[in-house]
């Protein structure tokens, strides 16, 4: 049972911005940081934004990550066709001494 | 380059026991982090545990806590998750993910193998 709540489908044209959002509470997303996950069908996730808002070497700076209180989001601006692919938040939770991951939410391009 | 390479997984029957390995190489293992997830096939991510860089802390999700135990030996750069008393709601692919240092962030990630409990 994910912690984390996450609109389950979003999309949008080549070219437009779509924006994931990431809901939690005081003892995950309110006292810890955010990162976010993409992943294909058939492959390992792969980290896309830690920390918030910092992306790795190699992730597009299409990407952009924020967090604000108890909540999160992730952009996609200029969305390509190779962003179709199903992305995860997820952040470490201190009442549950673990890292939770949220419900994850499925990017096509229209 | 990171590689992290999973190997264990199979069909087995609710009860038994498995134990996963994780082969890790292209980085110094003992300085970091690591953690195991896991995906039952089309549905989302599960944390299941985590091990300190040396090995003395430990954490696991409630869902196997009691039942799965995660180590590491630092001298062969390899990552284990011990599974007792196997459910079919384990049944899923496990991934090995390296923590990425200054954060909680899953840096690096194996390409996963799948536990099937079943009768």
């Amino acid at each position: 049972q994910s912690v984390l709540t996450q609109p389950p489908s979003a999309s949008g044209t080549p070219g437009q911005r779509v924006t994931i959002s990431c809901s939690g509470s005081s003892s995950n997303i309110g006292s810890n940081t955010v990162n976010w996950y993409q992943q294909f069908p058939g492959a390992a996730p792969k980290c896309l934004i830690y920390n918030n808002n910092l992306r790795p070497s190699g992730v597009p700076d299409r990407f952009s990550g924020s967090k604000s209180g108890t909540s999160a989001s992730l952009a996609i601006s200029g969305l390509q066709s190779e962003d179709e692919a199903d992305y995860y938040c997820a952040a470490w939770d201190d009442s549950l001494s673990g890292y939770v991951f949220g419900t994850g939410t499925k990017v096509t391009v229209l | 380059e990171v590689q992290l390479v999973e190997s264990g997984g199979g069909l087995v029957q609710p009860g038994v026991s498995l134990r996963l390995s994780c082969a890790a190489s292209g980085f110094t293992f003992s300085n970091y982090g690591m953690r195991w997830v896991r995906q039952t096939p089309g549905k989302g991510l599960e944390w299941v545990s985590a091990i300190s860089s040396s090995g003395t802390y430990t954490h696991y999700a409630d869902s196997v806590k009691g039942r799965f135990t995660i180590s590491r030996d630092n001298s062969k750069n390899t990552l284990y998750l011990q599974m007792n008393s196997l459910r079919a709601e384990d049944t899923a692919i496990y991934y090995c993910a390296k923590v990425r240092s200054s954060s909680r962030s899953l840096e690096d990630w194996g390409q996963g193998t799948l536990v099937t409990v079943s009768s």
